[in-house]
């Protein structure tokens, strides 16, 4: 099966500044690969999605990167807010399996 | 559009005791996925179905818990008997694509939180 691993486990950035979190997979044939937001006692949610024949989207204050080369892809948030604030998800392979979560804390 | 619809939303049953979790999904979405997310812990798929077809029950625990999605709809999860570490939010996610390769996003329902005492 895929084995997925999500970094770091919990972030904490002030307000305004920016996050990264990075997601490795080994499945070479994964050509999606969302992104996904778990606000506290809430469903999860799609916020940004890439395919493998691109190497970067961006939405707003969110952006995705893509390296197929090294099996890895990462969200990058700007100007962080505090309703930011929630668990992420990577999920390459779509949504057959997903990461451990990043638990993202933006401080006022 | 309707989102996924999923019931009961809470429940709490004792070990040994048998539960069932019913979802409806989005309207002409072709595939339909049954998770089991443990607190602090991402999604697990438990099981997808292509129309009324099983694609993956791979991690299915099948001595105890059975799903199925008859006429290519409704999804119907049950556990029996349940166990306490069954304590859970089961959720339920549906997806348009037409094959499983094809991945596009998964819209997920509320989910059900599952107590075992």
């Amino acid at each position: 099966g895929e084995n997925v691993e999500q970094h770091p486990s919990t972030l904490s950035v002030q307000e305004g500044d920016s996050a990264v979190i990075k997601c490795t997979y080994s499945d070479s044939a994964s050509n999606y690969f969302p992104w996904y937001k778990q606000e506290l006692g809430k469903r999860p949610q799609l916020i940004i999605d890439i395919r493998s024949n691109v190497g970067e989207k961006k939405d707003q204050r969110i952006a995705v990167t893509l390296n197929k080369t090294a099996k890895h892809f990462s969200l990058h948030i700007t100007e962080t807010q505090p309703e930011d604030s929630a668990v992420y998800f990577c999920a390459p392979v779509g949504a057959l399996t997903f990461g451990s979560g990043t638990r993202l804390q933006v401080q006022p | 559009e309707a989102g996924v619809a999923q019931s009961p939303r809470y429940k709490i049953i004792e070990k040994r005791q048998s539960v069932a979790f019913w979802c409806n999904p989005i309207s002409g979405h072709a595939t339909l996925y049954w998770y089991q997310q443990i607190l602090g812990q991402g999604p697990k798929l438990l099981i997808q179905f292509q129309n009324n077809g099983v694609v993956d029950d791979s991690q299915l625990p099948k001595d105890r818990f059975s799903a199925e999605r008859l006429k290519g709809v409704d999804s119907t999860l049950k556990i029996q008997p349940a166990k306490l570490e069954d304590s859970a939010v089961y959720l339920c996610a549906s997806s348009l694509n037409p094959q499983p390769v094809m991945n596009t996003e998964a819209f997920f329902g509320q989910g059900t939180r599952l107590t075992v005492v």
